[in-house]
């Protein structure tokens, strides 16, 4: 089965500031991966997603990710931060599994960006 | 497109008391699901369903009843509300098919006193 693991819960970064947010995954076969934003009191949304070709993927409001299949990763990034990127950002993983449809979350980053 | 809707966005109920989490999507998606979004504990699959008549268990499904008899809707009942439920609740949908991109509804704050 597969597993997500976001190596950080909280991450605070002062406005303008570059971020990172880290995940790693565990599967035995060829994934799909996601990351999903939730600002506060909201449900969740799409940031980007990997499915295949360029491992560099391009997602809303300037965030980026790079797939590193070697080091199973999909670490987030964003060059230049804003207050409002202040949520919490969910990282996802599906996989091939004979037909399971299933999504697994990892536990979730909450980024604090302040003035 | 309404997209996922979920009623009611907030809820109080009593240790004991019965209700139902509505949940609906417009999409014409086979596969939905529910997560329960806990501090620290990320989202945790209660129940799923691949289309209508079939449901399945996920990682947290005690204490909750699902069916799904159109695509469209997938209620899940609390049959006796305990306060180990107090939690946000999100229905998702998606076609089944991989990758599996969900779409989540808006959630409800549930309290149980």
């Amino acid at each position: 089965a597969q597993s997500v693991t976001q190596l950080d819960s909280q991450v605070p970064v002062f406005e303008e500031a570059p971020v990172e947010l880290r995940c790693n995954y565990s599967s035995s076969v060829s994934v799909y991966l996601f990351w999903y934003v939730q600002y506060p009191n909201q449900g969740l949304q799409l940031l980007l997603k990997y499915l295949s070709g360029s491992t560099l993927v391009k997602g809303i409001n300037g965030f980026e990710a790079e797939f590193n299949k070697s080091q199973t990763s999909f670490h987030l990034r964003k060059p230049s931060v804003h207050i409002s990127d202040t949520a919490e950002y969910f990282c996802a993983v599906s996989a091939n599994l004979g037909g399971s449809e299933k999504l697994v979350f990892g536990k979730g980053t909450k980024l604090t960006v302040n003035p | 497109n309404a997209g996922v809707t979920q009623t009611p966005k907030f809820q109080v109920l009593k240790t004991g008391q019965s209700m139902t989490l509505q949940c609906a999507q417009d999409m014409n998606h086979e596969y939905m699901s529910w997560y329960r979004q806990d501090p620290g504990m990320g989202l945790r699959l209660i129940h799923y369903s691949v289309g209508a008549g079939i449901t399945d268990q996920g990682e947290v499904p005690n204490g909750y009843n699902v069916s799904r008899s159109t695509t469209e809707d997938f209620p899940l009942r609390l049959l006796s509300a305990a306060p180990s439920q107090t939690s946000v609740y999100f229905c998702a949908s998606s076609y089944r098919r991989l990758p599996n991109e969900q779409f989540f509804g808006p959630g409800t704050r549930l309290t149980v006193l």
